[in-house]
């Protein structure tokens, strides 16, 4: 069956943008997540929801990050006034419930100029 | 607070090679340990979900194995094919609604023919 997927794949982005990426989940999954990967390292958590309710929004690193799931399945990943900073790979990772395994999209890889 | 080690950073192997990759951890409590493989411009790919202390699981040339304080990756005749980052993560208990994977920082394996 199909993956999650992300779009846009690249994004390239000045200083003071605002951008949104979209995560499209497995079908039926009622987890989501968001991660952000700088290079050479480990993603890391940024928030977290349970169908269209968002449960956990610890790792969000300021202000400017905003996440929403209206309607319980796709979510977007908000960032306003973009900084250099931001430049990282974010993926977004669904599972079927909570504590099942998380399954990975592709990321979108945001370059900030 | 949380942490995930994974060592070495980097490992170049021969075809036929067998080695192990190391992943310590020190949480409060271990709900779950999970193994992910990432292809370079790739997201994760899960691998592997060990539990308790003790228990192994095998998936072709590789083995993954669990202690209280550490998770090995073993990798019997490797292919370059098996040439990626492999990824180590704990779900920790009570942390977090939707238990959010912590990742250590990868291993860069590198099969040469």
């Amino acid at each position: 069956g199909a993956g999650v997927s992300q779009s846009p794949r690249y994004k390239v982005a000045k200083r003071g943008q605002d951008v949104a990426l979209r995560c499209d989940p497995i079908s039926g999954h009622v987890s989501l997540f968001w991660y952000q990967q700088a290079l050479g390292q480990g993603p890391e958590f940024l928030t977290y929801f349970q169908n269209e309710a968002q449960l956990d929004k610890s790792g969000l690193p300021s202000d400017r990050f905003f996440a929403e799931r209206p309607e319980g399945s796709v979510s977007t990943l908000k960032i306003q006034r973009t900084q250099q900073e931001d430049s990282a790979v974010y993926l977004c990772a669904s599972s079927l419930q909570t504590k099942e395994t998380q399954y990975f999209g592709p990321g979108t890889r945001l370059l900030v100029l | 607070e949380d942490q995930v080690t994974q060592s070495p950073e980097a490992l170049r192997l021969q075809e036929g090679e067998s080695s192990s990759l190391n992943c310590s951890y020190t949480v409060s409590g271990l709900r779950g340990l999970f193994w992910y493989r990432q292809d370079p411009g790739k997201g994760p790919e899960f691998l592997f979900t060990l539990y308790s202390a003790g228990e192994e699981k095998e998936k072709e040339r590789l083995k993954a194995t669990l202690t209280k304080k550490e998770s090995f990756l073993h990798i019997t005749a490797p292919k370059p094919e098996d040439s990626a980052t492999y990824l180590c993560a704990v779900q920790v208990l009570g942390r977090g609604a939707g238990n959010m994977l912590t990742f250590g920082g990868g291993t860069r394996l590198m099969v040469k023919p």
